[in-house]
C-alpha cells in the first residue's frame, strides 16, 4: 500500500539552528516525492520535488531534500532557520494521477 | 507559471444551502484537476478527480450526490457543496496538472467554507 509517513507531528527548534524534518514512504514503484509547505489558512506551497537524477535536491527558501532510496526516506533539511520558516509542512508521494500526503509536521520557531 | 486560483477563497452559508466553489487554472490547460479537504491541523484528505469532460472519479466514502465536481473545460473545475450541513465546514483545496509541464499538481489558495 502506499503510505507517507512523518514521524514528527510537532518540532522546535530556535532561529539559526539547523532543521530536519523526516519522512518515509512506502510506494510500489519509482516514487516521485514532493515537500509542500502550509502557513495557516492558506493553500500548500511547493518547496521541492524529486523525480530522478542526483539524490540530493535543491529547493526555495534554502530547504534541500536527500532522496534515500535503500532507507525509503526523504527528509528535508535547512541548515539555519528563520522565525518566517514556522508553518505545517507535508511530504507527498505520488505523481501527476495521485498524490498521497503525510500528516504534516508542525514546526516551531523559538526567538 | 503554473498559477492555480480559487473563488471565493472563504464563505459562509446557512445549513441546507448549495455553495459552489471555483478553481481555475490561469496560465495553464489543466487535464487533470482534484479536489481535496482539509480538517484543521490535519492533513489533506483526496476527494475527487476529474479529467476535463469526463465524471468525476470519487475517493471511497465521499458521497458523489453531496460533493457536484464538474470539469466542463481545460481551465475551470467547480465544487458544488449541495444542502450543506455544519459538518461540511472545512477547507477545501483544488490542484490541477496538465499535459505538458512535469509530473507535479498545482494547488490552488484554498476555500475556506463555514456553514452555520
Amino acid at each position: 500500500a502506499q503510505s507517507v509517513t512523518q514521524p514528527d507531528i510537532h518540532i522546535t527548534v530556535s532561529e539559526g539552528a539547523s532543521l530536519e524534518l523526516r519522512c518515509n514512504y512506502s510506494y510500489g514503484a519509482t516514487p516521485y516525492l514532493f515537500w509542500y509547505v502550509q502557513s495557516p489558512g492558506q493553500g500548500l506551497q511547493l518547496l521541492l520535488k524529486y523525480f530522478s537524477g542526483d539524490t540530493l535536491v535543491q529547493g526555495i527558501k534554502g530547504f534541500e531534500a536527500e532522496f534515500k532510496r535503500s532507507q525509503s526516506s526523504f527528509n528535508l533539511r535547512k541548515p539555519s532557520v528563520h522565525w518566517s520558516d514556522a508553518a505545517e509542512y507535508f511530504c507527498a508521494v505520488g505523481g501527476y494521477d495521485k498524490i498521497i500526503f503525510g500528516k504534516g509536521t508542525r514546526l516551531h520557531i523559538l526567538p | 507559471g503554473a498559477v492555480v486560483s480559487q473563488h471565493p477563497s472563504w464563505v459562509i452559508c446557512k445549513s441546507g444551502t448549495s455553495v459552489k466553489i471555483e478553481c481555475r487554472s490561469l496560465d495553464f490547460q489543466a487535464t487533470t484537476m482534484f479536489w481535496y479537504r482539509q480538517f484543521p491541523k490535519q492533513s489533506l484528505m483526496l476527494m475527487a478527480t476529474s479529467n476535463e469532460g469526463s465524471k468525476a472519479t470519487y475517493e471511497q466514502g465521499v458521497e458523489k450526490d453531496k460533493f457536484l465536481i464538474n470539469h466542463a473545460s481545460l481551465t475551470l473545475s467547480t465544487l458544488t457543496v449541495t444542502s450543506a450541513h455544519p459538518e461540511d465546514s472545512s477547507f477545501y483545496i483544488c490542484s490541477a496538472s496538465g499535459s505538458g509541464i512535469t509530473y507535479e499538481q498545482y494547488f490552488g489558495p484554498g476555500t475556506r467554507l463555514t456553514v452555520t
